[in-house]
């Protein structure tokens, strides 16, 4: 089955340590995304990828990190500079080729305390 | 600043009925839009989108585009009780690739 995974569903940590959430895809998309989202609140794009080893900041980058060395793969890094944590986080693919829908893995909820 | 604005609801509507959802953007230039339906607790997930004014038809569901007007509707007809769920818009911009910007969402309530 061709789809997005998100791992684990729920995380949780304690405050000052670093995250990191696993976002893999296996549809052979280019571009892939993360988002967080608040209770109540849309969603907000932290960084983007459109090719493999490049990755640009969205609208919330500070405190978080990713990488893109595998084109299935889109880590995130949440890191203790992040000041709220405790989200939602969302995990979005597309191919990236003049086709800009985009499809969503299951979701990450982050709890921090 | 790129904005997508919609009523956050809930909007009740009986089973049965068509229920209608609403989005405003303030880029002129944008592109694209997207429907998405968001149960509690869940991802996103697509069910519609248009790229071009006018309606597009996929089952149960419209979407209606007018760009002149900076609005983007979303139809559901005969409202089944399994289409409650938070609907958000998105739309990307009109600078060459570009993300999307959501909305915050409508929540639609659809009583038996």
């Amino acid at each position: 089955d061709g789809g997005i995974t998100q791992s684990p569903k729920y995380l949780f940590r304690k405050e000052g340590q670093n995250v990191t959430l696993s976002c893999e895809q296996n549809l052979n998309h280019d571009a892939m995304y993360w988002y967080r989202q608040d209770p109540g609140q849309g969603l907000r794009l932290i960084y983007y990828s459109q090719i493999v080893n490049d990755f640009q900041k969205g609208d919330i980058a500070e405190g978080y990190s990713v990488s893109r060395e595998k084109k299935e793969s889109f880590p995130l890094t949440v890191t203790s500079a992040q000041k709220n944590p405790t989200a939602f986080y969302l995990c979005a693919s597309t191919t990236g080729r003049n086709s800009y829908e985009q499809y969503f893995g299951p979701g990450t909820r982050l709890t921090v305390t | 600043q790129k904005e997508v604005e919609q009523n956050s609801g809930p909007l009740s509507v009986p089973e049965g009925a068509i229920a209608s959802l609403n989005c405003t953007y303030s880029d002129r230039g944008s592109q694209s839009f997207f429907w998405y339906r968001q149960y509690s607790g869940k991802s996103p997930e697509l069910i519609m989108f248009i790229y071009s004014n006018g309606d597009k038809e996929d089952g149960r569901f419209t979407a209606q585009l007018n760009k002149a007007s900076q609005y983007v509707s979303l139809l559901i007809r005969d409202s089944q009780p399994s289409d409650s769920a938070t609907y958000l818009c998105a739309v990307r911009g009109s600078a060459g690739y570009s993300t999307l910007t959501f909305g915050k969402g409508t929540m639609l309530l659809v009583s038996p």
